[in-house]
């Protein structure tokens, strides 16, 4: 268990529709990633959060927003869904910005939120 | 730009048997490598990670991974397979000044038998 949760597991939907993914980090994490798995695309990064505050963006659709609150749990808005935005997206988090080289690159992923849109 | 290359997308190995996945990589600078692993239905876990110290690098789970620039390889290796390793296995590499703006590979599937 990475301590990282993610809510809902599973979302059915259809196109044209709107839906909220949320993301509680680890315990004293403060940074918060997105991350989208598809078929065609692979595994990409959406956006970052640090503290609230958004630090990196990634191949995000203009479509989608996100949002880290003042407890650190994240949120990943999606709009105007398209059949194409069936994906499986992962929240993960780290302690911090990982500014060196010897912090990067360990985040902690949770199990993910599962998007179907019909 | 840095991007890594997966050079299998399935490797079917038997239960005992040593382990070979594949990552070649491309990068203008020396790279930060990582492996990381999904079990089916769960979330990814970092394996291991090179950062420009031994080009050995250990694991978890008995798995390894040797540096080599002159290859430009990031080989994952396990010496004796176990069911439990039944997974899919990412490579990835951080793009300079990017530090978790992690790059993934396509993924290989691994499956062990019997």
């Amino acid at each position: 268990d990475s301590g990282v949760t993610q809510t809902p597991k599973h979302l059915i939907t259809a196109t044209g529709q709107r839906v909220t993914l949320r993301c509680s980090p680890r315990s004293g994490d403060l940074s918060v990633y997105w991350y989208q798995q598809s078929l065609d695309q692979g595994l990409q990064f959406l956006i970052q959060y640090y503290n609230g505050e958004e630090r990196a963006k990634g191949n995000i659709l203009e479509r989608f927003s996100a949002q880290q609150f003042p407890d650190l749990h994240s949120e990943l808005n999606l709009s105007s869904l398209e059949l194409g935005d069936s994906a499986l997206y992962f929240c993960a988090s780290s302690e911090g910005l990982a500014t060196s080289l010897g912090a990067a690159g360990e985040l902690f992923f949770g199990e993910g939120s599962r998007l179907t849109v019909l | 730009a840095q991007s890594v290359t997966q050079l299998d997308s399935h490797v079917s190995v038997s239960e005992g048997t040593p382990v070979l996945l594949r990552c070649n990589y491309s990068s203008s600078y020396s790279p930060s490598l990582f492996w990381y692993v999904q079990h089916p239905n769960k979330g990814l876990q970092l394996l291991l990670k090179y950062t420009s110290a031994a080009t050995l690098v250990k694991g978890i789970n008995g798995f390894e991974a040797e540096f080599k620039k002159s290859e430009t390889s990031f080989h994952l290796t396990k010496p004796s397979a176990h069911m439990s390793d039944a997974a899919e296995y990412f490579c990835v590499v951080i793009p300079r000044g990017g530090y978790n703006k992690l790059i993934f590979g396509a993924g290989t599937r691994l499956a062990v038998h019997p």
